[in-house]
């Protein structure tokens, strides 16, 4: 089976840190995505991935940005921490286009004090 | 403003009866695919539909996609607390992305 880690369930972190959000996956997947999920907004897509080095903005960039370094790993990056990022945070890779279904990681949620 | 809509948004049933989640938009999808998250996951995959009219059951969930392709329906009969969980729709809009309902809350009371 695929599976997609996140490197934290919950963090905790104060107002304008810098913070690195991990997320790994083990299948050799193209395609990587980090959204925000909130009660009654769904999941929001901040940014994806759809090889090494390559980047897209999704819906929701602002505050945010991103590297891929390597395939396996896509990381989310809070330049300057703001409580109203404090979020639920899901990375998630596919195969060969959302058909086949996005595979998730357990999340991290965060909370900015 | 949500591409898709789900309705209801929470759900509280007695285990043994059947309910129905609704998914609709006013955008066509190429597909259209339901997930479940349990508290403290991730969403999974539970299937996707492609054609227009198109019907799958899974157990004793069956999933259909409206003939227009703009809206779906999940209905579980003979619900159990194993169903409890967090139902999102997702439809494709291209280049591999997914745009997410906000989810249906479903509790299952035994």
């Amino acid at each position: 089976d695929v599976k997609v880690t996140q490197s934290s369930r919950y963090l905790v972190k104060r107002t304008g840190e810098k913070v690195f959000l991990e997320c790994v996956q083990d299948m050799d997947h193209e395609n990587m995505f980090w959204y925000r999920q909130d009660p009654g907004l769904g999941l929001r897509l901040i940014y994806f991935s759809y090889d090494v080095k390559m980047k897209e903005k999704g819906d929701i960039p602002e505050g945010y940005s991103v590297s891929r370094e390597k395939k396996e790993r896509f990381s989310l990056i809070l330049e300057s921490a703001s409580t109203n990022q404090t979020s639920m945070y899901l990375c998630a890779s596919t195969l060969d286009g959302s058909f086949y279904g996005y595979t998730f990681g357990s999340g991290t949620r965060l909370t900015v004090v | 403003t949500q591409l898709l809509e789900q309705s209801p948004q929470f759900l509280s049933i007695q285990e043994g009866e059947n309910l129905t989640v609704y998914c609709n938009s006013s955008s066509v999808f190429s597909s259209l695919q339901w997930y479940r998250q349990e508290p403290g996951e991730g969403p999974v995959l539970l299937v996707t539909v492609v054609t227009g009219g198109e019907v799958k059951k899974l157990k004793r969930l069956t999933f259909q996609f409206g003939d227009a392709r703009k809206d779906s329906s999940l209905h579980i009969t003979a619900a159990q607390p194993g169903d409890t969980g967090l139902y999102l729709c997702a439809g494709e809009v291209g280049d591999y992305k997914l745009s997410f309902g906000a989810g249906t809350t479903v509790t299952v009371r035994a």
